[in-house]
């Protein structure tokens, strides 16, 4: 079972280019969510998506972008990357069955430097 | 949206039972307790969830008092490998992001 599998695993990227990370889940998860985490710091919701084709805004959206064209895929864009966006970033997914809080599983991260 | 506190970091020694306690003062009716555990270069891992008194499983226990107000993860018997940090999250997956704040979470350092 790959779980959920996030691409690329590092990059370094310069100030002001753009690029997408790619999120894929194999567990026909309804809700995906993208994180990022900073130095000694928790996890920072960025987006969210509830299903296919939504998406919403979580804490710290401002300068990323986010699609859900499939149910097993979550994207994050950044249009024009500032050295502030230099995180890890951690996507998961969880299942709408059962009740209360379903459990999220992560990815293993994408480690984004921006210069 | 209920908000934790935990404490930022705790120490103990292998073999040791270790309790960590979160707060969760505004806890509303529908909201569980879900804690997680993260190491070191990789994503969280969920450990436990609960909604009110006692949920035990194969890797810990979760204590949770009838006013549930707070929340207590217990380990027990821990190993130097339980080093990582434990998150504390309370929330009602109603289809928004209730529930998904983590926090800076707690550093639990075992030594031999």
């Amino acid at each position: 079972n790959a779980g959920v599998t996030q691409t690329p695993k590092f990059r370094v990227l310069k100030t002001g280019q753009s690029m997408t990370l790619l999120c894929a889940q194999d567990m026909n998860h309804e809700y995906m969510y993208w994180y990022r985490q900073d130095p000694g710091m928790g996890l920072r919701l960025i987006h969210y998506s509830v299903g296919e084709g939504t998406t919403a805004k979580g804490e710290v959206p401002d300068g990323y972008n986010v699609s859900r064209l499939k149910k097993q895929n979550f994207l994050l864009g950044l249009e024009s990357a500032a050295p502030s966006q230099t995180s890890v970033y951690f996507c998961a997914s969880s299942s709408t069955q059962g009740i209360g809080n379903q459990p999220q599983h992560f990815g293993d991260g994408t480690r984004l430097s921006i210069l | 949206l209920a908000k934790t506190t935990q404490p930022i970091s705790m120490d103990s020694y292998e073999g040791q039972e270790v309790n960590i306690t979160c707060s969760h003062n505004n806890i509303a009716t529908n909201d569980y307790i879900t804690w997680y555990q993260q190491f070191p270069s990789q994503g969280p891992r969920f450990i436990i969830q609960g909604y009110k008194t006692k949920v035990t499983n194969e890797v810990a226990s979760l204590f949770i008092p009838a006013d549930r107000k707070s929340s207590t993860l217990s380990l027990p018997r821990v190993s130097l490998s339980d080093t990582a940090v434990y998150y504390c999250l309370v929330g009602d997956m109603g289809g928004g992001a209730d529930g998904l704040t983590f926090g800076k979470g707690t550093h639990l350092i075992i030594q031999p």
